[in-house]
């Protein structure tokens, strides 16, 4: 049971443009939402995290929205660069059960030049 | 700070083998996650360790196991290895043992052949 969807699978964008990724999740139970990238070759690094208590979240170029009542949210990477192209994940963690990420299927996003 | 470590970084072992992977957490780090990492079924918890117990298991079966030493240090093992298993196997550390940042070491890409 895939509890964390992620769309699109793949994304192409223009050099300076936006890059937005949705993910929709079923558990009520999750509470903390982060989001990695992941270049080939390496690990997943944290990139962005948010917890139900507010709808956004910025840092530099990323922002997180979050939708409570729809039990969804977005990755915006602003002026996206080349240097962003890789894979990117959401997951979600539940409350009070330690850590215990459920992801996303990914989306492999490459930027042009 | 060094971050997370995983060793070996490659490793090639035979249907029916097992296989031991090791696991080096962010100075401080009390929490252990592992994850692994497929084509075909993305990120998936595997189990976590916190404070040498585990927290909590993934679905997956008893083949997989793991521990977790006094200085934090794990090691995760599969018994019996089968065609399926070849995956890069990640572990991740976390301050601590509830809903928090979790760090990615580079993993271990596992290859049964």
């Amino acid at each position: 049971q895939q509890q964390v969807k992620q769309s699109p699978q793949s994304l192409i964008v223009q050099k300076g443009g936006i890059s937005i990724i949705n993910c929709a999740y079923e558990n009520t139970a999750f509470d903390y939402f982060p989001w990695y990238q992941q270049f080939p070759g390496k690990g997943p690094a944290l990139l962005i995290a948010i917890r139900p208590d507010v709808s956004e979240k910025k840092e530099g170029r990323f922002t997180i929205s979050f939708n409570k009542s729809a039990k969804q949210f977005s990755l915006h990477i602003m002026d996206s660069q080349p240097g962003d192209s890789a894979t990117y994940f959401c997951a979600a963690n539940p409350n009070n059960a330690g850590n215990m990420l459920t992801f996303g299927g990914g989306t492999r996003l490459m930027v042009k030049p | 700070k060094a971050g997370v470590t995983q060793t070996p970084r490659y490793l090639i072992k035979t249907r029916g083998q097992q296989v031991t992977l090791s696991c080096s957490p962010i100075s401080g780090h009390r929490s252990v996650s592992w994850y692994q990492q497929t084509p075909g079924q993305g990120l998936q918890f595997l189990f976590e360790y916190f404070s040498e117990t585990q927290r909590n298991k993934g679905n997956f079966p008893g083949r997989f196991s793991g521990r977790q030493f006094s200085n934090s240090r794990s090691e995760m093992n599969v018994s019996t290895l089968e065609l399926g298993d070849s995956a890069l196997y990640l572990c991740a550390s976390s301050w601590t043992g509830g809903a928090y940042e979790q760090y990615f070491g580079p993993g271990t890409r596992l290859t049964v052949t």
